[in-house]
């Protein structure tokens, strides 16, 4: 199994700060495989990023991410207040696919 | 606009059967992958399998042996099953599409509301 872990579990900013968030695989992973999910309370998770670091449909263009290998980052550029939430990083290389722990976004 | 509907027993007693469904509003079920997913404070957002169109699944393996997912195409809907319950099962599951090609992973783009489970006797 492919572990991920994220680092760090929860970040505090202020509004328009750059948050840059880290997963790291326990096994290399093929950047088109690895996925980025926001999550706010009491919703289900939003598809940010794919392959990476294509930004999905409707995502903003101050998220992005990048990375290869077994290290990986998610940038915000400028936290918006509706930016903070949890941040989850998602492997589909290896079955089971898993994800990260997720990292807390928080307002400091 | 594709949106994903799912109910099922949200109250469960240990050894009980987990049963959820999910349905597609918008869009087919052919060309894509349809999963489940359940998250708990301690364990996070886990994987528990996922199947397409024709009915070909695949699954975490821990879960494998008490755990079906089916579809049901004339009905526009995906069901998970999940056997013999306990506390551990006790988890908000999510219903979702997987959006993949070949040898790319266009990630988890649609995601049902959740469902919150409660195993306890």
């Amino acid at each position: 199994e492919s572990v991920l872990t994220q680092s760090p579990g929860t970040l505090s900013l202020s509004p328009g700060e750059r948050a840059t968030l880290f997963c790291r695989a326990s096994q290399s992973v093929s950047t088109t495989y690895l996925a980025w999910y926001q999550q706010k309370p009491g919703q289900a998770p939003r598809l940010l990023i794919y392959g990476a670091s294509n930004r999905a449909t409707g995502i903003p263009d101050r998220f992005s991410g990048s990375g290869s290998g077994t290290d990986f980052t998610l940038t915000i550029s400028r936290l918006e207040p509706e930016d903070f939430a949890v941040y989850f990083c998602q492997q589909y290389a290896l079955s089971p696919f898993t994800f990260g722990p997720g990292t807390k976004v928080d307002i400091k | 606009q594709v949106q994903l509907q799912q109910w099922g027993a949200g109250l469960l007693k240990p050894s009980e059967t987990l049963s959820l469904t999910c349905t597609v509003y918008g869009g087919s079920l052919r060309g894509f992958y349809w999963s489940w997913i359940r998250q708990t404070p301690g364990k996070g957002l886990e994987w528990i399998g996922e199947i397409n169109h024709s009915g070909g699944a695949f699954y975490n393996p821990p879960l494998k042996r008490r755990v079906t997912i089916s579809v049901d195409s004339s009905k526009n809907q995906f069901s998970l099953t999940a056997s013999s319950v306990t506390a551990a099962d006790s988890a908000v599951y999510y219903c979702a599409r997987v959006s993949r090609g070949f040898q790319y992973f266009y990630g988890m783009d649609v995601w049902g509301q959740g469902t919150t489970v409660t195993v306890s006797s």
